[in-house]
């Protein structure tokens, strides 16, 4: 498909455990951002690449999480230690170019995660 | 307080009827204003652009921008019961280098046949 593809779609994991989330952005897309959205919440910034640079983390709630996207595309989203409130909706989002707010960002559909 | 304040509703209105959905944000820098539409289970979807201040339309959607009143809106015309969905308003400065968004909590909107 053309648009930016996540997976997993759903993820459960145990408290203490590690996951990782993928995100396939749109072929040739310069920016990736990751997001999270908790529920009845907008999405709230976590990180970003342009191409194989994370230039922003400052949205990362603790060292527990960290994003890479070691080739300039698909990136991965990995949190160590879950707790419970990592529980949301992780958000994947690409645009065309690094700094044209008319170009849109376009949304993976989510990985949604839920730490028992 | 967040930068950005949305009434997450739920609203409910009858088809046909005028919608109207609100943010205001504290923000002074905020150049750039963006609608999203969001579906259950999806990501979100760009609606509508604005710069600065004014109006903008296209087909039964029309933003609003007052940046005195720092305040923003989306009216939807003629509403459909496929327009059921969560209304995210995002925003981001003029400068800044890249375009990090900031989101209001979305408003949930429920258009009954």
């Amino acid at each position: 498909g053309a648009g930016v593809s996540q997976s997993p779609r759903y993820k459960v994991a145990k408290r203490g455990q590690d996951v990782a989330l993928r995100c396939d952005p749109i072929s040739g897309h310069v920016s990736l951002f990751w997001y999270q959205q908790a529920l009845g919440q907008g999405p709230e910034f976590l990180t970003y690449f342009q191409n194989e640079a994370q230039l922003d983390k400052s949205g990362l709630p603790s060292d527990r999480f960290f994003a890479e996207r070691p080739e300039g595309s698909v990136s991965t989203l990995k949190i160590q230690r879950t707790q419970q409130e990592d529980s949301a909706v992780y958000l994947c989002a690409s645009s065309l170019e690094r700094n044209r707010p008319s170009k849109p960002q376009h949304f993976g559909d989510g990985t949604r995660l839920s730490i028992l | 307080q967040k930068e950005v304040e949305q009434d997450p509703g739920p609203l409910s209105v009858p088809e046909g009827a005028i919608v109207s959905l609100n943010c205001t944000y504290s923000n002074s820098a905020f150049q750039y204003f963006m609608w999203y539409r969001q579906y259950s289970r999806k990501g979100p979807e760009l609606l509508m652009y604005t710069y600065s201040s004014g109006n903008k339309e296209d087909g039964r959607f029309t933003a609003q921008v007052d940046k005195s009143s720092k305040y923003i809106s989306l009216f939807i015309r003629d509403s459909q019961p496929s327009d059921s969905a969560t209304y995210l308003c995002a925003m981001r400065p003029f400068s800044g280098g890249y375009n990090k968004l900031i989101f209001g909590a979305g408003t949930r909107l429920a258009v009954h046949p």
